[in-house]
């Protein structure tokens, strides 16, 4: 079966600084795995997804997400990050022909 | 181009009635899903059309829930009876056929008193 971990409930950054959001997923063969966002009382957006191909990839807002298949992670990342990114991140993988399957989600909080 | 469209926004009812949620995909989008999302925890998938044919719906819960797309368009999604475990987000997303990104409308929030 297919699943989706976020470990953290929340991350917490400054403006201006970093942010990493983790993912890490299982799903058997080649996974397809997809960021999503969504702020308060609105439906998800799409950020980025990654298919086949070069291991980084980059999506709006300036987000971008590494794949590492021997840690099968996809966590995304931001090198400077804006108040505006405040809001719901979601994880989502699934292998071709199969449902999405989503993480429970992390609430980024970016402080001024 | 124009987004998912659902309706209504937001409907509360109370346990036992009945309630029907509507969604019209981006247009040209042959692939239409029905997501329940519970507050805390990320989308669940209740039941995916292509064009007018159901795909999945192992994770519909038959003996309430019901969902048709009848002309391989919009969709409604049907609550009968409603309970309170059903509060909830009823996000609509739709993709376009040989294609993965799904977009998503801006959801329902359903609250059962």
């Amino acid at each position: 079966a297919q699943s989706v971990a976020q470990p953290e409930d929340q991350v917490n950054v400054a403006e201006g600084n970093p942010l990493t959001v983790k993912c890490t997923y299982s799903v058997s063969g080649n996974p397809y795995l997809f960021w999503y966002v969504q702020y308060p009382n609105r439906g998800l957006q799409f950020l980025l997804k990654y298919i086949t191909g070069d291991n980084l990839v980059k999506g709006s807002y300036g987000f971008e997400a590494e794949f590492n298949k021997s840690q099968t992670s996809f966590h995304l990342k931001k090198p400077s990050a804006l108040v505006s990114d405040s809001a719901l991140y979601f994880c989502a993988a699934r292998k071709a022909g199969n449902m999405l399957t989503f993480g429970g989600g992390t609430r980024l909080m970016v402080k001024p | 181009e124009a987004g998912v469209a659902q309706s209504p926004r937001y409907k509360i009812i109370e346990k036992r009635q009945s309630v029907a949620f509507w969604c019209n995909p981006i247009s040209g989008h042959a692939t239409l899903y029905w997501y329940q999302q519970i507050l805390g925890q990320g989308p669940k998938l209740l039941i995916q059309f292509q064009n007018n044919g159901v795909v999945d719906d192992s994770q519909l819960p038959k003996d309430r829930f019901s969902a048709e797309r009848l002309k391989g368009v919009d969709s409604t999604l049907k609550i009968q009876p409603a309970k309170l475990e059903d509060s909830a987000v009823y996000l609509c997303a739709s993709s376009s056929a040989g294609l993965d990104t799904q977009y998503f409308g801006p959801g329902t929030r359903l609250t059962v008193l």
